[in-house]
């Protein structure tokens, strides 16, 4: 079946400019999970989902980043006023919804802001 | 707090040598561990795990033991291949705190032929 799928693959923006990041997990899975992967950083989490509920958004950096689900499926991660520090690779992960099972992670969106 | 210390890279390595990859944990609570692994190109894909003490993760004739005794699950290969080429990244997980994954910096190996 499919994967997780992510849009866009690549985004190029302006410092300042608001951006959205796209999340599809796969079919049935309750659990939604956002990381970040940049240079200086590592790989890092961001936000955690249950259904359309989010009981961990310690990682979100700064108050510029908010997460939403809809109807227990698709994610949308938006950044406002983009900083270039926000460059990385924004990945998505589901699972089938306890916390003990295994992550599948989409290919991720590559955001670069100029 | 919750943390993983993997070996830095690039390590490079000739085809059918032995690998080993150091990974260290700190973290409270009893964790589960993981070893993901990314591929050029690709996503990140769960290569092994191990959810209790002494257990040992295997796939693809990669192996890990969790040692809780040194807080480690060192990633092994026997015999490493060119398409063992890719960016390894140890992890832990604490079972009550929603699931989030704890990754270290990543470990590129390189395989010659």
């Amino acid at each position: 079946g499919a994967g997780v799928s992510q849009s866009p693959s690549n985004k190029v923006t302006e410092k300042g400019k608001d951006v959205e990041l796209r999340c599809d997990p796969i079919s049935g899975h309750t659990a939604l999970y956002w990381y970040r992967q940049s240079l200086g950083q590592g790989l890092e989490f961001l936000i955690y989902f249950q259904g359309n509920s989010a009981p961990d958004k310690s990682g979100l950096p700064s108050d510029r980043f908010s997460a939403e689900r809809t109807g227990g499926s698709v994610s949308t991660l938006t950044i406002q006023r983009t900083q270039q520090e926000d460059s990385a690779v924004y990945l998505c992960a589901s699972s089938p919804g306890q916390s003990q099972e295994t992550q599948y992670f989409g290919p991720g969106t590559r955001l670069l802001v100029l | 707090g919750n943390s993983v210390t993997q070996m830095e890279g690039p390590v490079t390595l000739s085809e059918e040598a032995f690998l080993t990859i150091n990974c260290t944990y700190t973290a409270t609570g009893y964790p589960s561990l993981f070893w993901y692994v990314q591929y050029p190109g690709e996503g990140l894909q769960l290569l092994l795990k191990a959810t209790k003490a002494d257990d040992k993760g295997s796939n693809k004739g990669f192996e890990a033991t969790y040692r809780k005794e040194t807080t480690s699950f060192h990633l092994e290969k026997g015999s490493v291949q060119v398409s063992d080429s890719a960016v390894y990244f140890c992890a832990l997980r604490v079972g009550n705190q929603g699931g989030k994954l704890i990754f270290g910096q990543g470990t590129e190996l390189s395989v010659k032929p």
